[in-house]
């Protein structure tokens, strides 16, 4: 149980477009999601923090127009890169936390979207 | 504020040895819960051990131990008869109670050598 799904698992695209990331809780319902942004050998980034339906809350430094979240369902939430330049290439994860079950804060992480921006 | 500081930023260690990665944190909360995951070069984050600020003993699953010890506020990841399959990134992260965010730390390089 608790699966986490994202998709794509990788995207390449040209500078200026736009890339949604999406990610899904499969047997479960998440009461939050987490999107973490990730740069080679370093830890993981908390980029904003989504409740179903309401607005994302975002990290200090995270441009909320750069990086849309939309958390249309328990199960379902989407990150929109838009106009993807090649600074925002990365390592892009989800996670999600269990409306009931698991551990006290424990999350459930996809297994990762890697956007390359050319 | 909360922090969580992972010393050895890389570790080889043969196979078959057993293993200690460093986890101290720094919090003011009473209630707190520590996680370990592991990162394989694939990217995927795999849940690994969890300790809560209350439990009484020591977590342990499989090969893997946690030697908590809260006085000095350490949780390090002892991994008993590493296999080469062990070898990725591992992270210690803590959960903050305030707004259930996990805080990270900055990670450890494990290589096992045959």
């Amino acid at each position: 149980g608790a699966v986490v799904s994202q998709h794509p698992s990788r995207v390449i695209c040209k500078s200026g477009t736009s890339v949604k990331i999406e990610c899904r809780s499969l047997d479960f319902q998440a009461t939050t999601m987490f999107w973490y942004r990730q740069f080679p050998k370093q830890s993981l980034m908390l980029m904003a923090t989504s409740n179903e339906g309401s607005k994302a809350t975002y990290e200090q430094g995270v441009e909320k127009d750069k990086f849309l979240i939309n958390h249309a369902s328990l199960t379902l939430s989407t990150l929109t890169v838009t106009s993807a330049h090649p600074e925002d290439s990365s390592f892009y994860i989800c996670s999600a936390r269990s409306f009931s079950g698991g551990l006290p804060g424990e999350q459930f992480f996809g297994p990762g979207t890697r956007l390359t921006v050319l | 504020a909360q922090k969580i500081t992972q010393t050895q930023p890389g570790m080889f260690v043969q196979e078959k040895e057993a293993v200690t990665l460093d986890c101290t944190y720094d919090t003011s909360d009473p209630s707190y819960g520590l996680f370990w995951y592991k990162q394989p070069s694939s990217g995927e984050m795999i849940f690994l051990i969890y300790q809560g600020s209350y439990d009484q003993q020591n977590a342990t699953e499989g090969r893997y131990s946690l030697n908590f010890q809260k006085a000095r506020k350490s949780a390090n990841l002892v991994i008993s008869a590493s296999q080469l399959g062990d070898s990725a990134m591992y992270f210690c992260a803590m959960r903050s109670d305030s707004n259930y965010q996990l805080i990270w730390g900055a990670g450890t390089k494990l290589i096992i050598k045959p």
